[in-house]
């Protein structure tokens, strides 16, 4: 059983260049999101979804796009990335996360943007 | 929005008691977690505990919630050097699908 799969691990991009971190699950879970993890800031929630064809933005939406067209994929999208977005991105998915459903974790994605 | 906020480090001897504290804002949750993160990985769930409770034991782990103050804690007895990582608090559930985390608290375990 894969759980939450995220690629690529690391990436380096330059000021302006777009990338997508993919992120896939096969727990057949509707709730799927994004976070970033800086030090000192703790998790942030980007952007999550409560099933295909429906997403919402979190704390910090801003430079992000995300979509959903089947329930196993959730993709990032940067679309103009910025030295601000260097972090470490976790995409994580839960059955039911409004009756206290476990949140289950990628291994995160550490992008570096120069 | 939700606001949640943890001191970012403690240090304690193993074989004694570590108590991470958190406090939050949104008393709309209905249920607070505590995850924890190894190195280099994901977050897992440690343990959860709803809004109407006040304590929830599990083997080593205590947590206490504080509704009137807002404040969570997580006593972990007898800690291990392997119970060093970064503890997450947070809140979800309630009218909103959003989980929220704080700020995370650096544990460190000295032989």
């Amino acid at each position: 059983n894969a759980g939450v799969t995220q690629t690529p691990k690391f990436q380096v991009l330059k000021t302006g260049q777009s990338m997508t971190l993919q992120c896939a699950q096969d727990m057949n879970h509707e709730y799927m999101s994004w976070y970033r993890q800086d030090p000192g800031m703790g998790l942030r929630l980007i952007h999550y979804s409560v099933g295909a064809g429906i997403t919402d933005q979190g704390e910090v939406p801003n430079g992000y796009n995300v979509s959903r067209s089947t329930t196993e994929d959730f993709p990032l999208r940067l679309l103009s990335a910025a030295p601000s977005q260097t972090s470490v991105y976790f995409c994580a998915s839960s059955y039911s996360p409004r009756d206290a459903g476990e949140l289950f974790f990628g291994e995160g994605s550490r992008l570096t943007v120069l | 929005g939700e606001d949640v906020e943890q001191s970012l480090f403690l240090s304690v001897r193993e074989g004694d008691s570590s108590v991470i504290n958190c406090t939050y804002t949104d008393s709309s949750s209905t249920y607070l977690y505590w995850y924890k993160q190894e190195p280099g990985a994901g977050l897992q769930l440690l343990t959860y505990i709803f809004s109407n409770m006040d304590m929830k034991q599990d083997q080593r782990l205590t947590v206490l919630l504080n509704k009137k103050d807002k404040h969570l804690s997580l006593r972990i007895a007898d800690t291990q050097t392997g119970d060093s990582a970064i503890y997450f608090c947070g809140g979800g559930g309630g009218a909103t699908n959003k989980l929220i985390f704080g700020t995370g608290t650096l544990l460190a375990v000295q032989p």
